[in-house]
This record gives C-alpha cells, structure tokens and sequence, in this order.
C-alpha cells in the first residue's frame, strides 16, 4: 500500500536560516507528489506540486522541492525562513493517472524563532 | 465562488445525534473530496465524487458516515448516531479532473 513518511515531528529553526523538511514515499510508481502547508486554524494550501518532468519545482512563498526517484523522496527546501512560515507541513502522494486520493504524511510542525 | 466553503465552521453535537456537514466546492470543479484530520489519524481520505457518483468511498469509516452529491456541485456528509471518536475536522476540497485539490477551512466537529 502507498504510504508517506515525515520523519520529523517537530523542526525549530530560526529566523533567517535555511530549511530542508523530509518526505519519503512508498509507491510502485512514480506517483503524484505535494506539500500543503497548514496555518492555526486554516485549511491545507498548497505548496508545490510534482507531476513529472523537471525534479526541482518551485512553489509559493519561496519553497522548493526535489523528487529523487533513487531515494523515493521529495524534500521541501526554503534557503531563507520568515517567521510567517511557522506552520504545519504536509507531504502527500496520489495516484499517477488517477484522480487526487491523498495519502498524507504525518506532517511536520515547524517553529520559528526570531 | 473563490474557494471552497464549508459550513458550519464549528459544531458540537451530543452522542448519538446525527449530524450534516456541507461542501459548496470552487465552481467548474467536476471532481469533490472529504478528508478527516484528527489527532490520532492524520489526515485521512473519505470519499471521491466525481459529478454526483462517489467511485471510490474506501475510506468511510463505518455505516454510520454517508455523503451524497447534487447537482454536480454542494456535496453533504452525514454521520449518523455520532460517537465520541468522530470529533475531528472534516475536511472538503474540489478539483478539476486530474489536478491539484483545493481545500476549505474544515467543519471542526466535537461530540460531547
């Protein structure tokens, strides 16, 4: 079955330093792949997305993630983090081809300190 | 509309009562998803509407939980005789066919 792993529970950074949050995925195939970001009280926004092609996509707010099919992963990466983006992070795979079942990751709750 | 929108926002029911949740999802979007996020399970997928047939409800977690579609747009979810284990945040989202999804704010229920 697919399944998504975010090793990271809780990740505290500061102000201004750079952020890797991890994702690993279980899949056959290369499977749809994203990150939505989750504010107190909001919804999910989404982040970035990876259909196919280029590996390194660019999102909103500055984020970026790689797809390493060789590791299964899609790392998200900001070099610079404001404190507005103390949040909760979630990765999250769906079917190639198919219609957006999500399989969520845990997600990973990023503090900021100034 | 802008977004997709839940309603209500928040709800607190007694045990055993029955209770609807509404999903007006973004409109032109053919394809509508509830999830469940709750401290236990994460976020978990419900069911998939595409127009008004649900192909894939896999993820309901009992009888007591149905949803219905019309008219291609505001979907319903239902829960029947709630039990305290249902208390989560219900959340809807819309797309087109293959794209990505877009979330509303979530129905934060509470079973008392």
């Amino acid at each position: 079955a697919q399944s998504v792993t975010q090793p990271d529970i809780h990740i505290t950074v500061s102000e201004g330093a750079s952020l890797e949050l991890r994702c690993n995925y279980s899949y056959g195939a290369t499977p749809y792949l994203f990150w939505y970001v989750q504010s107190p009280g909001q919804g999910l926004q989404l982040l970035l997305k990876y259909f196919s092609g280029d590996t390194l996509v660019q999102g909103i707010k500055g984020f970026e993630a790689e797809f390493k099919r060789s590791q299964s992963s899609f790392n998200l990466r900001k070099p610079s983090v404001h404190w507005s983006d103390a949040a909760e992070y979630f990765c999250a795979v769906a079917l190639s081809g198919g219609y957006n079942k999500l399989i969520f990751g845990a997600g990973t709750r990023l503090a900021v300190h100034p | 509309g802008a977004g997709v929108s839940q309603s209500p926002s928040n709800k607190v029911t007694e045990k055993g009562k029955d209770v609807e949740l509404r999903c007006d999802p973004i409109s032109g979007h053919t394809a509508l998803y509830w999830y469940r996020q709750s401290l236990g399970q994460g976020l978990e997928f419900l069911i998939y509407f595409q127009g008004n047939s649900a192909p894939d409800k896999s993820g309901l977690p009992s009888d007591r939980f149905s949803a219905e579609r019309t008219g291609g747009s505001v979907s319903t979810l239902t829960i029947q005789r709630t039990q305290q284990e249902d208390s989560a945040v219900y959340l809807c989202a819309s797309s087109r066919s293959h794209t990505e999804a877009f979330f509303g704010q979530g129905t934060r229920l509470t079973v008392v």
